[in-house]
């Protein structure tokens, strides 16, 4: 059974467009992430959720909005896609906080915007 | 969270160990050192952690100075499959700054066969 999931695994869109990334995880983990991989392939934070309420939000532009319907999910829209949002989105889960713990992570979204 | 420095990349003969550095000098008392590595196009995956004594387990051993100023990850038999990106991360295990990793460029490392 697949950890980490995402869907879709690549996204082609043009400019303009708002698009949505799912991720699920059967971890029973409480915490979700994610990650934005660039072209030069710098990994950096960008959410993080914990039992559905938000921790960390990272300098985002405001048109990221991730939404935590359950535990379990936590999904990433992305409205009037720019040029520069193409990268490679990763989801990733972790138990919690307060004991050092490894981060599950999933395997990417590559998104292009034309 | 502490900053990290690694070499760029190395190559490792296959079978051979795969033993890669990282310094992290200004390490404070409360943060761990992380090892996660990431093969071509896929998410990173986590190898080992540790605080101030030396770690073992079925991917690798992690080396740590007595001062914790710097660490080795150690890959006993490096196989063909070993080959990746793998990032030396440090952090604190709770509060502020214990969520995210930060990864920095990491060492590619190419096992050669």
């Amino acid at each position: 059974d697949t950890a980490v999931s995402q869907t879709p695994k690549y996204l082609v869109t043009q400019m303009g467009n708002d698009k949505s990334i799912k991720c699920e995880q059967n971890l029973g983990h409480d915490t979700m992430y994610w990650y934005k991989q660039d072209s030069k392939k710098f990994l950096k934070i960008m959410f993080s959720y914990n039992n559905k309420e938000l921790i960390i939000n990272e300098t985002v532009p405001n048109r990221f909005s991730p939404k935590s319907p359950d535990k379990a999910h936590l999904n990433l829209h992305i409205n009037s896609l720019e040029l520069g949002d193409s990268a490679v989105y990763f989801c990733a889960s972790s138990q919690g906080a307060g004991v050092p713990e490894e981060q599950y992570f999933g395997p990417g979204t590559r998104l292009t915007v034309t | 969270d502490a900053k990290t420095t690694q070499p760029t990349s190395m190559d490792c003969a296959e079978g051979r160990a795969a033993n890669l550095p990282c310094n992290h000098s200004t390490i404070s008392g409360n943060e761990y050192v992380y090892w996660y590595r990431q093969i071509h196009s896929q998410g990173p995956q986590y190898i080992i952690h540790g605080l101030k004594n030396n770690e073992t387990n079925e991917m690798a051993s992690l080396i740590i100075t007595e001062d914790r100023k710097s660490s080795t990850l150690i890959l006993p038999h490096a196989t063909l499959r070993d080959t990746a990106v793998y990032y030396c991360i440090v952090r604190v295990a709770s509060g502020a700054g214990s969520y995210q990793l930060t990864f920095g460029k990491g060492t590619k490392l190419s096992v050669i066969p």
